[in-house]
């Protein structure tokens, strides 16, 4: 059974700083890895999707890495400010019991403080 | 280009009762899914539909089905609710299972 883990559970850090987050995974067999950040009471929003054959994505200050063989990914973000406050979730695509299913961790709360 | 939509954004069902949740994937996508997230429990996988057909599914008991129509618009019902049903229901929609997926706002269901 697929285990996703997310170090720390929460993060406050003053704005301008890098930061790193941080998702492993225990079943290293993966389809791919997606990066999410969700607000206080919305949907999600997609920041990065890995496929399994990739080692990094980069989007403007972000840049997800994935090392499948040790089962982790991290989120690096550049230069923080206080709009990159949120929840952030990983999430990996795997097999299960004949199908293929989604598991999440429980995510990073960050808190940029201006 | 417009995103996921889902509907309702809020409900209010008494245990016993079911209920019937709408998500409308982004233009040109095939594949939905369909997600529960709790305090507790965090976001947990219900299932996946593409072209139509269930393809993958969690660990969820039969009180939760789905369907998608041929315009890839998908529904998900919950029949005998409890109160451990109240969550946020979460659909995201890709081109295929496996391409970058994107989430709506969900609806929050509170069963009393």
């Amino acid at each position: 059974k697929q285990e996703v883990t997310q170090i720390p559970a929460a993060l406050s850090v003053p704005e301008g700083e890098n930061l790193v987050l941080n998702c492993s995974f225990t079943d290293s067999a993966i389809y791919n890895l997606q990066w999410f950040r969700q607000d206080p009471g919305k949907g999600l929003t997609s920041l990065l999707l890995i496929q399994s054959s990739q080692r990094e994505q980069t989007s403007g200050r972000l840049n997800a890495s994935l090392d499948k063989s040790s089962g982790r990914s991290t989120l690096y973000i550049a230069a923080s400010q206080p709009g990159d406050s949120a929840t952030y979730l990983c999430a990996v695509r795997g097999d299960s019991g004949g199908y293929q299913k989604v598991t999440f961790g429980i995510g990073t709360k960050l808190q940029v403080i201006p | 280009k417009a995103g996921v939509t889902q509907t309702p954004r809020y409900l209010i069902k008494t245990r016993g009762q079911q209920v019937t949740l709408s998500c409308s994937p982004i233009s040109g996508h095939r594949s939905v899914s369909w997600y529960q997230q709790t305090p507790g429990q965090g976001l947990q996988f219900l299932f996946e539909y593409f072209s139509e057909t269930q393809r993958n599914k969690g660990n969820f008991p039969g009180r939760f089905s789905g369907r998608q129509f041929s315009n890839s618009r998908s529904e998900m019902n919950v029949s005998t609710l409890e109160l451990g049903d109240s969550a946020l229901y979460l659909c995201a929609s890709s081109l295929e299972g496996v391409t970058e997926a994107f989430f709506g706002q969900g609806t929050r269901l509170t069963v009393v």
